[in-house]
């Protein structure tokens, strides 16, 4: 059984400040990693998707892996109301089944 | 991104019915889609794995026979949720896996919100 931790929200933060939200994971197996963002009544959408150690950067968004510690984060620079949702970070293995964490409520601040 | 389509968005039904929601990847052939379900707030639940051409699998605990699944051709995937009880009310939603040569991601429809009175 893959397990997904998330860090526990909400989380709140102002505009324009950044956003830092955490994932760690228990399947050594494990080689793909993706964070999605969910709107309140709406299915996740694809945000970043992550296969290999350091760092991956797309617009606002960071993502960082440590397959070593088994962890892998997601920085959302200059935050924006529109970037309050649910975050879901997710985890394949060869597979290709996607295990959730719990997600992280984020709520940005005007 | 790939774009997924559900039908239908929203679905009514009386208990004891049959509900099928049809999940089509449109700009791309997608061999794997896969079945999620998710409670309020809960996260996403996988169900079931399905694969063109051949049997769905099934995650522990997800009834076959209840949840029916058919990936008749490489851009649709149904699932039939047959003799429908309240407790199947939920938001399922479906997925595709985009295969390698274009990248290793799952790109989620839009979900079928099922209310069983």
């Amino acid at each position: 059984q893959k397990e997904v931790e998330q860090n526990s929200g909400p989380l709140s933060v102002p505009e324009g400040a950044i956003a830092s939200l955490n994932c760690t994971y228990s399947d050594r197996g494990s080689q793909s990693f993706f964070w999605y963002r969910q709107y309140s009544g709406k299915s996740p959408e694809l945000i970043m998707f992550i296969y290999s150690n350091g760092d991956k950067e797309d617009g606002r968004f960071t993502a960082q892996l440590n397959k070593a510690s088994q962890y892998v984060s997601l920085l959302i620079r200059d935050s924006q109301p529109s970037d309050s949702a649910t975050y879901l970070c997710a985890v394949s293995a060869k597979d290709y089944k996607l295990s959730f964490g719990a997600g992280t409520t984020v709520t940005v601040r005007a | 991104g790939a774009v997924v389509s559900q039908h239908p968005s929203w679905v009514i039904c009386k208990s004891g019915t049959s509900v099928k929601i049809e999940c089509r990847s449109l700009d791309f052939q997608a061999t794997t889609m896969f079945w999620y379900r998710q409670f309020p707030k809960q996260s996403l639940m996988l169900m079931a794995t399905s694969n063109e051409g051949s049997k769905a699998t099934y995650e522990q605990g997800v009834e076959k026979d209840k949840f029916l699944i058919n990936h008749a051709s490489l851009t649709l995937s149904t699932l039939t949720v047959t003799s429908a009880h309240p407790e199947d009310s939920s938001f399922y939603i479906c997925s595709a896996r985009v295969p390698r040569g274009q990248g290793e991601t799952q790109y989620f429809g839009p979900g079928t919100r099922l209310l069983v009175l």
